[in-house]
């Protein structure tokens, strides 16, 4: 069936970085633009970025764009968020999604906790 | 900037039918589609409607989606309503500069 399994999320300090997986199985990742949306406690959803099927097209919404990139190993079948200069207000789950795909999939999300 | 609004809250009793409005602030909401998903509280996102009316694999057909082009909104119809239908719902779709962009999200309560 098909599954997005998220994983690097964890505690870190203000201004440190993180990377973000999302490994999928069941369906042709290297086939569908992928998404990362976070929503924080509490919060509802908010869209992060979007990477095209072939990596070419990358996309970022206006509060994680210079600090956050998205990228794809299509050969791993695998999604990266890699995110720097991060900031209290980055604390939410993340998760990865293939939004608007035939599947819609959804990961579980991972945590990420910005705190000094 | 692009944004969607919809309803904060709405309510209706198990068997009847609810619908909930997803309104687009500028341009054409049938410039891009439209998504639809459901949260239930402590879980992770499914989708219930994709490109505007799609149903994935395993979404039961009590759920339609809709583009209203006069009013510039989307809705989700859902029939039937199950207690299990209780949950939050957010629209989503895309600016003019491909930036995704999701509606602040609908409490629904079945009661």
């Amino acid at each position: 069936q098909v599954q997005l399994v998220e994983s690097g999320g964890g505690v870190v300090q203000p201004g440190r970085s993180l990377r973000l997986s999302c490994v999928a199985s069941g369906f042709s990742f290297s086939s569908y633009g992928m998404h990362w949306v976070r929503q924080a406690p509490g919060k509802g959803l908010e869209w992060v970025a979007l990477i095209s099927y072939d990596e070419i097209d990358k996309y970022y919404a206006a509060s994680v764009k210079g600090r956050f990139t998205i990228s794809r190993d299509n050969s791993k079948n695998t999604l990266y968020l890699q995110m720097n200069s991060l900031r209290l207000e980055d604390t939410a789950v993340y998760y990865c999604g293939d939004l608007g795909g035939y599947y819609g999939a959804w990961g579980r999300g991972a945590r990420v906790t910005v705190s000094s | 900037n692009f944004m969607l609004t919809q309803p904060h809250s709405v309510s209706e009793s198990p068997g009847k039918t609810v619908t909930i409005s997803c309104t687009g602030s500028s341009g054409s909401i049938a410039s891009n589609y439209v998504q639809w998903y459901q949260q239930r509280p402590g879980s992770a996102p499914i989708t219930v409607i994709y490109q505007d009316n799609q149903r994935p694999s395993g979404v039961p057909d009590r759920f339609s989606g809709s583009i209203n082009s006069s009013s510039n909104s989307a809705s989700l119809s859902i029939s039937g309503l199950k207690t299990e239908d209780e949950a939050d719902y957010y629209c989503q779709s895309y600016d003019t500069n491909t930036r995704g962009v999701f509606g602040g999200g609908t409490k629904l309560t079945v009661l």
